[in-house]
C-alpha cells in the first residue's frame, strides 16, 4: 500500500528551526515527485512547492521562495521542509502529497496530473 | 502567481446538482489540461476527485464531474450526499508550479 507517514506536531518559539518529514513507503521513491502544501487554520490550501526524489530537483512557489527548503534522502525514503527562523505566521497544518502520472513510476518529464496520495498533515505551531 | 477564484460557499439538496466553478487565467486554467480537484473533509486531508479536468480516480463517485470552458474550470455534484459536504479545492498547472482556489464550503440541505 502506498503511504506518507508524516511527522509529529510541533511547537516552537519565533526565530528557532525546524525541518519536518515526510516518510514514504508501499512504492519506488525515487520516481515520484512530492510536493509540500500549507494549510493556515480556518483558510483554504497553498501550494508551497515540489520536488522530484530521483534527483531532488526542486521548484517553489513565489510565495515560500526563500521561506522554506524542501529536500530528500533517498536511502530512507523521506522527503523534507524546513526552516531556519520560524515566525508566528508559519503556524499552520502542512501536508506532503504525491504527484502521480498514470504509470507505475513517474519520470521527471513525465506529465503530473494531480496529488493522489497524502500524508496526515504536521500541525505547526509558532508561538513565544 | 494569484489563487485561482473560487465561491465562498455553495449549498443544494439531495434532488439538484450544484456546480462550482474555478476561475484562472490563459496562464493557468486556460492553458493546461491540468486542472484537479480536491475534496477536504474537517480535520482530514484533501482528498483527489477529478484531474485533468474531467477525469476521475477509481473509487470517486461518480456524482462529481468536472469541466472546463475557457479560463473557467468547473466540479459538478450532481444529487449531493450528506457526505458530500465539505470544503472543495481546485489546483491548476500554471507552468512551473501549481495554484490552488480559496476553497469552497459545500453545504447539504
Amino acid at each position: 500500500e502506498v503511504h506518507l507517514e508524516q511527522s509529529g506536531a510541533e511547537v516552537k518559539k519565533p526565530g528557532e528551526s525546524l525541518k519536518i518529514s515526510c516518510e514514504a513507503s508501499g512504492y519506488n521513491f525515487n520516481f515520484y515527485w512530492i510536493a509540500w502544501v500549507r494549510q493556515v487554520p480556518g483558510k483554504g490550501l497553498e501550494w508551497m512547492g515540489v520536488i522530484y526524489a530521483g534527483d531532488s530537483h526542486t521548484t517553489y512557489s513565489p510565495s515560500f521562495q526563500g521561506q522554506v527548503i524542501i529536500s530528500a534522502d533517498r536511502s530512507i525514503s523521506t522527503a523534507y521542509l524546513q526552516w531556519s527562523s520560524l515566525q508566528a505566521s508559519d503556524t499552520a497544518i502542512y501536508y506532503c502529497a504525491r504527484y502521480d502520472c498514470g504509470f507505475d513510476t513517474c519520470e521527471k518529464s513525465s506529465v503530473v496530473y494531480g496529488m493522489n496520495v497524502w500524508g496526515q498533515g504536521t500541525t505547526v505551531i509558532v508561538s513565544s | 502567481q494569484s489563487a485561482l477564484t473560487q465561491p465562498a460557499s455553495v449549498s443544494g439538496s439531495p434532488g439538484q446538482s450544484i456546480t462550482i466553478s474555478c476561475t484562472g487565467t490563459s496562464r493557468d486554467v486556460g492553458g493546461y489540461n491540468l486542472v484537479s480537484w480536491y475534496q477536504q473533509h474537517p480535520g482530514r486531508a484533501p482528498k483527489l476527485i477529478i484531474y485533468e479536468d474531467t477525469k476521475r480516480p477509481s473509487g470517486v463517485s461518480n456524482r462529481f464531474s468536472g469541466s472546463k470552458s475557457g479560463n473557467t474550470a468547473s466540479l459538478t455534484i450532481s444529487g449531493p450526499q450528506a457526505e458530500d459536504e465539505a470544503d472543495y479545492y481546485c489546483c491548476s498547472f500554471a507552468g512551473s508550479i501549481w495554484v490552488f482556489g480559496g476553497g469552497t464550503k459545500l453545504t447539504v440541505l
